[in-house]
């Protein structure tokens, strides 16, 4: 099991739904990531957020909208996706950003299709 | 400059054998290069890492092995394993990158009984 949790495991959704996904760890890691995976490729960052503030957006679309409520969880809220959203979307933490060696550890993400 | 270029992109190894996996990158500021796997339905986990003031780093039978001067690291899974069968993805990370990894493009390991 890893200790980085990510629920749900799997999400089916339309459109026009608005969703959310959660990750939660216990480490004291003060960094947390979002990644998306497309089947086959490497993981592709999104969104670093250090101390509980945003300190990275690699341009994602609006339609993606992260959260960190405390230093124990991340949230990316979804609304109006598109199909090409689909993908494995993998939340990591590490204990900061601020040297290049902190190993992030990644849960086992969830898997979102977009009909 | 940013990126690593893994091969090969698949690798089918015989149970007992060794497989090696290389990655090689342009940006010299990379100062940390860890390896992760990744098995179907999860999320990647961290293998071994290496910084580059050492050649080599082993924890059992895996091995990283380091060429500065070459910019080339490589992955080697010594007396393979069925179980070892997943993708492995070489990555790299700077100190002023705010802890971005740089992933390669991965490499599915068979590993055949």
């Amino acid at each position: 099991d890893t200790e980085v949790t990510q629920t749900p495991k799997h999400l089916v959704m339309g459109m026009t739904n608005k969703k959310s996904l959660k990750c939660e760890q216990h480490m004291g890691h003060r960094a947390m990531y979002w990644y998306k995976q497309k089947a086959k490729k490497p993981p592709e960052l999104m969104f670093v957020y250090s101390y509980e503030k945003l300190s990275i957006n690699e341009s994602v679309p609006s339609r993606f909208s992260p959260e960190c409520p405390n230093s124990s969880l991340l949230n990316l809220h979804l609304h109006a996706l598109q199909p090409e959203d689909s993908a494995l979307y993998l939340c990591a933490s590490s204990l900061g950003v601020l040297q290049s060696y902190q190993p992030q550890h990644f849960g086992d993400g969830t898997r979102l299709s977009i009909l | 400059q940013q990126q690593v270029k893994q091969s090969p992109q698949s690798l089918i190894v015989q149970k007992g054998g060794i497989s090696i996996i290389n990655c090689a990158y342009e940006n010299t500021a990379f100062d940390y290069f860890p390896w992760y796997q990744q098995f179907p339905g999860k999320g990647p986990a961290l293998l071994i890492a290496i910084r580059p003031d050492v050649s080599e780093k082993k924890e059992g039978r895996f091995t990283i092995s380091f060429n500065k001067s070459a910019k080339q690291f490589s992955l080697h899974i010594m007396d393979s394993q069925p179980g070892d069968s997943a993708t492995y993805f070489c990555a790299a990370s700077t100190p002023l990158g705010g802890s971005r990894l740089t992933f390669g493009e991965g490499t599915q390991l068979t590993v055949n009984p």
